[in-house]
């Protein structure tokens, strides 16, 4: 079974600070590479779906980019605001339908 | 609205009791998994149908079982097999072809007395 890492594993921000984690894992042959977020007592999301070796993906304030040949994936939030306090899963897709998942990071905006 | 609806969102039951989780998407998806989450572990696959009245098994499917008798629906029996069955149950399903999104239900908490 391959291991998806994630990094820290929570994290406290203040308000208007950005921040960063990071998704790590064994470089290897895969599709895909997916950032979800998970808000408490809702569906995870997907924010991002990335497949090629540097690619830079963004959403408003939060923005991603994969390394396949180092094994890495940052996922950035500038200007955290307290919606933004949610657990941010990362998967690897390897094209057999199925998803692998890390631990996830639980950030927590401070106001 | 087009999602994915779990029922019950909490659920006890007593030791050596099964119980059935509901599943349903309006979605049109061909394929559909269902996760356990467990502190301080990522989602894990139990099991995973991509067409009607066909399913596999995932990395953790002892003590489960599944049906998908239409493409609605992929009810989760948790049978009293299962030796450890407090969690929290996600369902999924299976979006845009080639690159795997799924799109998650809102879960279900089971809690084993």
């Amino acid at each position: 079974i391959l291991n998806v890492e994630q990094s820290p594993q929570s994290l406290h921000v203040q308000e208007g600070d950005s921040t960063n984690f990071t998704c790590s894992f064994p470089s290897s042959n895969f599709y895909a590479l997916h950032w979800y977020r998970w808000e408490t007592a809702k569906s995870p999301e997907a924010l991002f779906v990335m497949t090629l070796n540097g690619d830079e993906k963004k959403k408003g304030r939060i923005s991603a980019t994969l390394n396949t040949k180092e094994g890495y994936s940052y996922l950035y939030i500038k200007g955290s605001q307290p919606e933004d306090s949610a657990t941010y899963l990362c998967a690897l897709y390897f094209g057999n339908e199925k998803l692998t998942f890390g631990t996830g990071t639980r950030l927590t905006i401070i106001p | 609205d087009g999602g994915i609806t779990q029922s019950p969102k909490y659920l006890f039951r007593k030791e050596g009791q099964n119980v059935t989780l509901s599943c349903e998407q309006n979605l049109n998806h061909d394929a559909m998994y269902w996760y356990r989450q467990d502190p301080g572990q990522g989602l894990r696959l139990i099991y995973y149908s991509q067409i009607v009245n066909d399913f596999q098994k995932g990395d953790i499917a002892e003590g489960y079982s599944v049906s998908r008798e239409k493409k609605e629906s992929f009810p989760l029996t948790v049978t009293s097999a299962q030796k450890n069955p407090t969690a929290f149950y996600l369902c999924a399903s299976y979006g845009t072809p080639n690159t795997g999104e799924l799109f998650f239900g809102e879960g279900s908490r089971l809690t084993v007395l």
